[in-house]
């Protein structure tokens, strides 16, 4: 994943439009990736997961796409809500069976 | 459905103070971790343990010690409190290491003056 440093890259949308997230990953044996969703003086909070034998993956309101040739994963939003205000980060698994690496999250702002 | 629970969420400490971070979690999960969070910064792992009865040092594991009290407690502990300690300290759990979704408690939010 990115790491940013201080400032976060800031996504604005208008409520109800569709919002996409993007995440570059650095390692190409990464076969797990996860998206978070971090509500302020929260903790972050599970969306949806991608394993690397997969492009795609729907849930409910969100689609997460993974492209292993350029090493992209990204989070779209559908109708995108106030409540969807937060940072997201994505997170990948580089070594089978170890530790997920983070990365340093877009920040998301509806406005309404 | 409390899932990961840290306590306490806030705490002054001065330099050189101890202090006991507190994470239990009732989903039955194998694995448990530690994290820290700053400003604008990715999570960085500082202990785990995969299992009960086993810990593991992460990305940033000096300073700290950790102690897997049971199946349901990880805890972490500040031996010599350091300003550059100051940060959000975040408790999460999975069924096991690997390719699982880690699910984090609200965190702790530790200022050392």
């Amino acid at each position: 994943g990115e790491s940013v440093g201080l400032h976060l890259p800031t996504l604005s949308v208008q409520e109800g439009d569709n919002s996409i997230i993007n995440c570059a990953y650095s390692n190409s044996a990464s076969d797990y990736f996860i998206w978070y969703k971090q509500e302020s003086g929260k903790g972050p909070q599970f969306i949806i997961d991608i394993r690397s034998n997969m492009d795609k993956r729907q849930g409910q309101r969100v689609t997460v796409l993974l492209n292993k040739t350029v090493k992209h994963l990204s989070l779209q939003i559908a109708a995108t809500q106030p409540g969807d205000s937060a940072v997201y980060f994505c997170a990948e698994n580089p070594n089978a069976g170890n530790m997920l690496t983070f990365g340093g999250g877009t920040r998301l702002m509806v406005k309404p | 459905n409390a899932g990961v629970t840290q306590t306490p969420k806030f705490q002054v400490l001065k330099t050189g103070q101890s202090m006991t971070l507190q994470c239990a979690q009732d989903m039955n999960h194998n694995s448990m971790y530690w994290y820290r969070q700053d400003p604008g910064m990715g999570l960085r792992l500082i202990y785990y343990s995969a299992s009960e009865g086993t810990t593991d040092k992460g990305e940033v594991p000096n300073g700290y010690n950790v102690s897997r009290l049971n199946k349901r407690e990880f805890s972490l502990r500040l031996e010599s409190a350091a300003p550059s300690q100051t940060s959000v300290y975040f408790c999460a759990s999975s069924s096991r290491v690997g390719n699982q979704p880690q699910h984090f408690g609200d965190g702790t939010r530790l200022s050392i003056l």
